[in-house]
């Protein structure tokens, strides 16, 4: 059972672009978290998300970010017109419950936004 | 969630015992401490979790005070792959809230 797939690992993006970023949770897990950590500071929580509905988004900027976790396929963060600010890892978990500590993080995005 | 207090770097001998302190004096009866460590360019990882009883699991020992104020986390013989930042967190996991809250945690470094 192959852990959680975050892709790319690495992205680069000029000021205005679009940016992104999928998730692809454990086999059997139908709840995803994503989380934002800018360099030298601890992950901050951005949005939950079960199977085509999105449980708390209480983390997630009010423009520019959006979230989905469709029936089929992986979860997607999407970020328009990135500004430099959004330059972070972004780092997705996925569990098969909402039981935290039952949760697995994958390995992260990098986004550079030059 | 209820606020944590981490030193924020600790070194460690390899092959000795590290143990990690947490205060956590706003602490609520319904509170669990929970303890995640980041090793370097990777996601955290769940160690291990309790409720006022001391736990122990294959990676770590967890020791809560009597009062809940305060825990350590004990790796009790590190190797230098336990080399990571180590967050504590409290929630109560019946809020129907699931979402995780870390702070700046404690980066342990371990020596050889």
């Amino acid at each position: 059972n192959a852990g959680v797939m975050q892709n790319p690992r690495h992205l680069v993006r000029r000021r205005g672009q679009e940016a992104r970023l999928r998730c692809s949770p454990m086999k059997g897990h139908s709840h995803v978290y994503w989380y934002r950590q800018l360099p030298e500071e601890g992950l901050k929580f951005m949005v939950y998300l079960q199977k085509e509905n999105i449980i708390d988004e209480s983390g997630m900027p009010k423009e520019r970010f959006s979230a989905e976790f469709p029936k089929e396929g992986p979860s997607i963060l999407r970020i328009q017109q990135v500004v430099r600010g959004d330059s972070a890892a972004y780092f997705c978990a996925s569990s098969p419950a909402p039981v935290v500590g039952a949760e697995f993080f994958g390995p992260g995005t990098r986004l550079t936004v030059l | 969630d209820a606020k944590t207090t981490q030193p924020p770097s600790m070194d460690c001998a390899e092959g000795r015992a590290a143990n990690l302190p947490c205060n956590h004096s706003t602490i609520s009866g319904n509170e669990y401490v929970y303890w995640y460590r980041q090793i370097h360019s990777q996601g955290p990882q769940y160690i291990i979790h309790g409720l006022k009883n001391n736990e122990t699991n294959e990676m770590a020992s967890l020791i809560i005070t009597e009062d809940r104020k305060s825990s350590t986390l004990i790796l009790p013989h590190a190797t230098l792959r336990d080399t990571a930042v180590y967050y504590c967190i409290v929630r109560d996991p019946n809020f129907g809230n699931e979402k995780l809250t870390f702070g700046t945690g404690t980066r342990l470094t371990i020596i050889p």
